[in-house]
């Protein structure tokens, strides 16, 4: 299917184990972003990808890795989870332009940390 | 420190009224104001933008106004629609290469039937 899909939906993890969030893209596009969703802090930059194998941290990076070797996906790592670390996850898209087309985003995956 | 601030994380309206949500950043080298709208177990889509050489922005019921040397804008839906009911952010990006958008904490709009 055509656009941005994230994987899986939901998860429950226990603190400690390791868990990758999945994101693909159909586009081709060049950039890629992890956000995640608190109350109080709306979206909040994880990582980001300008093309494959060009990652860089964002705002909350600690605790999370990120690889791109294709330029479709771009999995998100849980190194170690921790029960701040539950949130929504939103992966995103774009291919330039902010102003005119902003982001694309997937679905979000609802990540729980017991 | 937050770079873009939504001050009312709520705001109830009644259908057909007008509704304005506002926003806030300090950051004065942001030249790109957007609209996400969220609805509930979805991603947030893109509603409207604006540059910063512009003070308004119109795409059908919905207006975006930038004041830039208050660092202020808003979104003005109009007329409100149940549909509309949904969590609103703003985001803002500089303008270089990038493209990094920050947002907002988002407001939650509720237009009563």
């Amino acid at each position: 299917d055509a656009g941005i899909t994230q994987s899986p939906r939901y998860k429950i993890t226990e603190t400690g184990r390791q868990v990758t969030l999945m994101c693909h893209q159909t586009w081709s596009h060049s950039y890629m972003f992890w956000y995640r969703q608190d109350l109080g802090h709306g979206l909040r930059l994880i990582y980001y990808s300008a093309a494959a194998d060009i990652t860089d941290k964002g705002e909350v990076p600690d605790g999370y890795v990120v690889s791109r070797s294709k330029t479709e996906n771009f999995p998100l790592t849980l190194e170690s989870a921790t029960r701040s670390q539950t949130s929504v996850y939103f992966c995103a898209s774009s291919v330039s332009g902010v102003a005119n087309y902003g982001y694309t985003f997937g679905s979000g995956t609802r990540l729980t940390v017991v | 420190d937050q770079q873009v601030k939504q001050n009312s994380p709520s705001l109830s309206v009644q259908e057909g009224r007008i509704s304005i949500l506002n926003c806030d950043y300090t950051n004065s080298m942001f030249d790109y104001f957007l609209w996400y709208k969220k609805y509930p177990a979805e991603g947030p889509t893109f509603l409207i933008s604006i540059s910063s050489i512009k003070d308004k922005n119109e795409d059908g019921r919905f207006t975006v106004f930038l004041n830039k040397s208050a660092k202020h804008l808003s979104l003005h839906i109009v007329p409100s629609q149940p549909g509309d009911s949904a969590v609103y952010f703003c985001a803002a990006a500089p303008n270089n290469a990038g493209n990094m958008l920050t947002f907002g904490g988002g407001t939650r709009l509720m237009v009563k039937p």
